[in-house]
């Protein structure tokens, strides 16, 4: 079975700072994690994906995320906020023993970027 | 769109009614899917299919039905027996399991009063 944690139901940063999105996983296969992007009426817009190359993937807008299998952890991050990216961010894991059905979103976490 | 189109953008029904979402991709994945959205509960699996003619039931499938008759379109029906309609719904498209991940469509958000 898999599943995944956002530590954070909201964060709350200035424009400028970073930005830091937590999100453990538990898998029994190599996982494939996601992250995605929502801003409010919209889909969901892929950010970055981990598929078992490097550990550390860069996505778009800056954000880059680490894969790091001692901690189950695939936290999101951004060195300098930008207003734009205010919306909610989803943290997703599918392994490998899985389907097509089996993808495991996280609840979410939305990040307020304030002036 | 990223390669997948979903419409309305918003709809309203009354309660009782029937109503049937659109989703067509044209990039010729096999596998689409369907979710819901309430707020604080991410994402939730209602139906999927993987090739034409085939679909699968997800976590939520009562009070929804789908079709697959052609590759490029994945239709959802939102039935009267559904409790609680109301809701965001995202449809997607995958290439392969596992490591491929979801393109989502801009959403359909349904009002049922």
């Amino acid at each position: 079975a898999q599943s995944v944690t956002q530590l954070d139901s909201h964060v709350s940063v200035s424009e400028g700072t970073p930005v830091l999105l937590r999100c453990n996983y538990s898998s029994s296969y190599s996982p494939s994690l996601f992250w995605y992007v929502q801003h409010p009426n919209k889909g969901l817009q892929l950010l970055l994906k981990y598929t078992s190359a490097a550990t550390l993937v860069k996505g778009i807008n800056g954000f880059e995320a680490e894969f790091k299998k001692s901690e189950t952890s695939f936290h999101l991050t951004k060195p300098s906020a930008h207003m734009s990216d205010a919306a909610e961010y989803f943290c997703v894991v599918s392994d490998q023993n899985s389907g097509y059905s089996t993808l495991t979103f996280g609840k979410g976490t939305m990040l307020l970027v304030s002036p | 769109d990223g390669g997948i189109t979903q419409s309305p953008k918003y709809l309203f029904r009354k309660e009782g009614q029937n109503v049937t979402l659109s989703c067509e991709q044209n990039l010729n994945h096999d596998a689409m899917y369907w979710y819901r959205q309430d707020p604080g509960q991410g994402l939730r699996l209602i139906y999927y299919s993987q090739i034409v003619n085939d679909f699968q039931k997800g976590d939520i499938a009562e009070g929804y039905s789908v079709s697959r008759e052609k590759k490029e379109s994945f239709p959802l029906t939102v039935t009267s027996a559904q409790k609680n309609p109301t809701a965001f719904y995202l449809c997607a498209r995958r290439e392969t399991a596992h490591n491929s991940p979801l393109h989502f469509g801009n959403g359909t958000r349904l009002t049922v009063t």
